[in-house]
């Protein structure tokens, strides 16, 4: 299995672009994550799925902010209007069970000037 | 508040010590621990998981301990390698089926040689 596929890798934008991240979870896995990691508040939730129905989303900082999954195999977290306090690495997970081990993807490093 | 939190959040040894890495959590309902690895660019890395109804479980060089009585978790890193240097987080899942695995905030270990 390839693992958790995230793209792109690495993003730079300029404040107020629309920026779209986009994840291919591991076959199988119905449980699918949006993390997002910065070195002053860690790794935070972002927002999950199950079966592609978005659970919580308590996580998702403002209305800038949207995820959607329209299948099992591919989700996109998309950000617009994009502001410098968005840059961060944002990870997307899965795993075969809500509470169960999570698997990540690499990352995708975003920067917004 | 509840939280997953780690007793420090740097660690430097010299290689071939063994290595301790601890976690505290706060709600006993918690069932399930998760041990993950991040190393520089990378996303975090499953290492070894216990679940509430074990004291202790061993993996490849790796031993995860859990006190549920203070509600402590460690993980011991034996004959500490320099490819062990990394973010270390502990994460919890509190009991409740289908919901999110709550991270720590992180240890760095530094391993010098």
């Amino acid at each position: 299995d390839a693992g958790v596929i995230q793209s792109p890798r690495h993003e730079v934008t300029e404040m107020g672009q629309e920026v779209t991240l986009r994840c291919k979870p591991i076959s199988g896995h119905d449980y699918l994550f949006w993390y997002r990691q910065t070195m002053m508040r860690g790794l935070e939730l972002l927002i999950y799925f199950n079966n592609n129905v978005p659970i919580d989303d308590s996580g998702m900082p403002e209305d800038r902010f949207s995820a959607k999954m329209p299948n099992a195999s591919f989700s996109t977290l998309k950000i617009q209007p994009s502001e410098p306090r968005d840059s961060a690495v944002y990870f997307c997970a899965s795993s075969p069970g809500g509470g169960g081990t999570q698997y990540f993807g690499p990352g995708t490093r975003l920067l917004v000037l | 508040g509840e939280s997953v939190g780690l007793h420090l959040p740097t660690l430097s040894v010299q290689e071939g010590d063994n290595s301790i890495i601890n976690c505290a959590y706060s709600n006993s309902a918690s069932d399930y621990f998760i041990w993950y690895k991040q190393e520089s660019g990378k996303g975090p890395q499953f290492i070894i998981d216990i679940r509430s109804n074990m004291d202790k479980r061993q993996g490849q060089r790796v031993t995860v301990l859990l006190n549920k009585t203070v509600k402590h978790l460690s993980l011991q890193i034996a004959a500490t390698q320099p490819g062990d240097s990394a973010v270390y987080f502990c994460a919890e899942n509190r009991g409740q089926a289908g919901t999110a695995l709550i991270f720590g905030k992180g240890t760095t270990l530094s391993v010098s040689s």
